[in-house]
């Protein structure tokens, strides 16, 4: 079975800047996340998704990231435009199914850093 | 707000000796989930818990969920250097849709 991908792995962009990160989670899974994981940290939750729905995004700051899964499998993650802060791993994550009684399946993350 | 504490931030071990990291939650969980994450790498599921005072054990680790189902630990048995990584716990918390609320993990280096 193959696991979660996400690319790219690195990015290093300038602050103001924009970028992308995309995510293809296991086959069948409805539910995706998106995580952002600063270093030193555990991994916090951005916005969840049931298939193309948006479950909870309280956490997602919307003035600057947004994310869509528009035919219900492969998600994508914006900032526009990106601050010094935003400098961590951002995780995908899926799960079978929404409830919290679900293991999650983690990407190998996107490490981005801002300049 | 809901939160989900991990005690102790870091700890060094010599190889063979035991660690235990525990986590404490601000509100009941209706499960617990316990991950681990090795240098460089990503969350790796673990284990759930999901019944007051549950014990489950995986070969040298056995993990615990409290009476009141808002702490857990996680014990590990004479350690060996492929243990090191960062454990992190996470409970879904009733009020929020069963989100995961992870804590900030302990971080465990091991000397051979």
């Amino acid at each position: 079975e193959a696991g979660v991908a996400q690319s790219p792995r690195y990015k290093i962009i300038e602050k103001r800047q924009s970028v992308a990160f995309w995510c293809n989670p296991i086959s069948g899974h409805a539910t995706l996340y998106w995580y952002q994981q600063i270093l030193g940290q555990g991994p916090k939750l951005l916005i969840q998704f049931q298939n193309n729905g948006v479950v909870d995004d309280s956490q997602l700051p919307k003035d600057r990231f947004s994310a869509e899964r528009l035919k219900g499998v492969d998600s994508t993650l914006k900032i526009q435009p990106a601050k010094l802060e935003d400098s961590a791993v951002y995780l995908c994550a899926s799960s079978l199914k929404l409830t919290g009684g679900y293991e999650q399946y983690f990407g190998p993350g996107t490490r981005l850093t801002v300049t | 707000g809901q939160q989900v504490m991990q005690i102790p931030q870091y700890q060094h071990v010599q190889e063979g000796e035991d660690f235990t990291t525990y986590c404490n939650s601000s509100t009941t969980l209706s499960n617990i989930q316990w991950y681990k994450q090795r240098p460089g790498g990503h969350p790796v599921f673990l284990i759930q818990l999901v019944k007051s005072g549950e014990v489950k054990k995986q070969k040298r680790l056995t993990f615990q969920f409290g009476e009141a189902k808002k702490n857990s630990s996680l014990h590990i048995t004479a350690t060996q250097t492929t243990d090191v990584g960062t454990y992190f716990c996470a409970g879904p918390f009733y009020n929020q849709g069963g989100k995961l609320i992870f804590g900030q993990g302990t971080e465990l280096s091991v000397k051979p």
